[in-house]
């Protein structure tokens, strides 16, 4: 069945360093990939997104790559700051979103 | 253009009773989606709706749970004799159709059984 698995769980960096989130998922048919921040309380908000004609997409401080051979995909944060601080969640999209599990992010000043 | 909007925001309900949760997609979205959001978990897919049409349910309980999505009106998720287990968010999202993909969330409302 559809599954995506997200690593790491839980993140700690330094304010003004980088911040890497990784997915995988198993569905061959999936062809666009969005990645969603949720703050405490919040409702999850699309942040960047890909779909599988492109390997890599970029957004200020935001990037996403797209490997659709190892069907991995990949969230890059740059110059962190404690705003980012939030839960990190991945998915694939056939008809539905399937979620990865959710990355804690902590920015540190 | 107002954003996807869901009420209650809250929602407190004693067990056995019922419990309806409305969800007004984007204008010019004719497709919505429900998932659920266990305390400290993640996000679960429930059920698929268009306009009067449900087109993938298979994240509902087969149970006690069910969804519409009506020519006129919000989209209602309807939970009946509710247990403690049922308490969660539930989110609704819109989207313009296949050809776009992207799912815009509501707010949520956050359902307790007491």
């Amino acid at each position: 069945g559809e599954n995506v698995e997200q690593h790491p769980s839980t993140l700690s960096v330094q304010e003004g360093d980088s911040a890497v989130i990784k997915c995988t998922y198993s569905d061959s048919a999936s062809n666009y990939f969005p990645w969603y921040k949720q703050e405490l309380g919040k409702r999850p908000q699309l942040i960047i997104d890909i779909r599988s004609n492109v390997g890599e997409k970029k957004d200020q401080r935001i990037a996403v790559t797209l490997n659709k051979t190892a069907k991995h995909f990949s969230l890059h944060i740059t110059e962190t700051q404690p705003e980012d601080s939030a839960v990190y969640f991945c998915a694939d999209n056939t008809d539905k979103l399937i979620f990865g599990t959710g990355t804690r992010l902590q920015v540190f000043p | 253009n107002a954003g996807v909007m869901q009420n209650p925001r809250h929602l407190v309900r004693r067990r056995g009773q019922e419990a309806r949760l409305r969800c007004s997609p984007m204008k010019g979205h004719s497709h919505v989606y429900w998932y659920r959001q266990l305390p400290e978990e993640g996000l679960k897919f429930m059920v698929y709706l268009q306009k009067e049409n449900i087109i993938d349910e298979s994240g509902m309980p087969k149970e006690r749970f069910s969804a519409e999505f009506p020519k006129e009106g919000p989209s209602i998720l309807r939970i009946q004799q509710v247990v403690r287990g049922d308490s969660a968010a539930y989110f609704c999202a819109s989207s313009p159709g296949l050809i776009s993909y992207e799912q815009y969330f509501g707010p949520g409302t956050r359902l307790t059984v007491t």
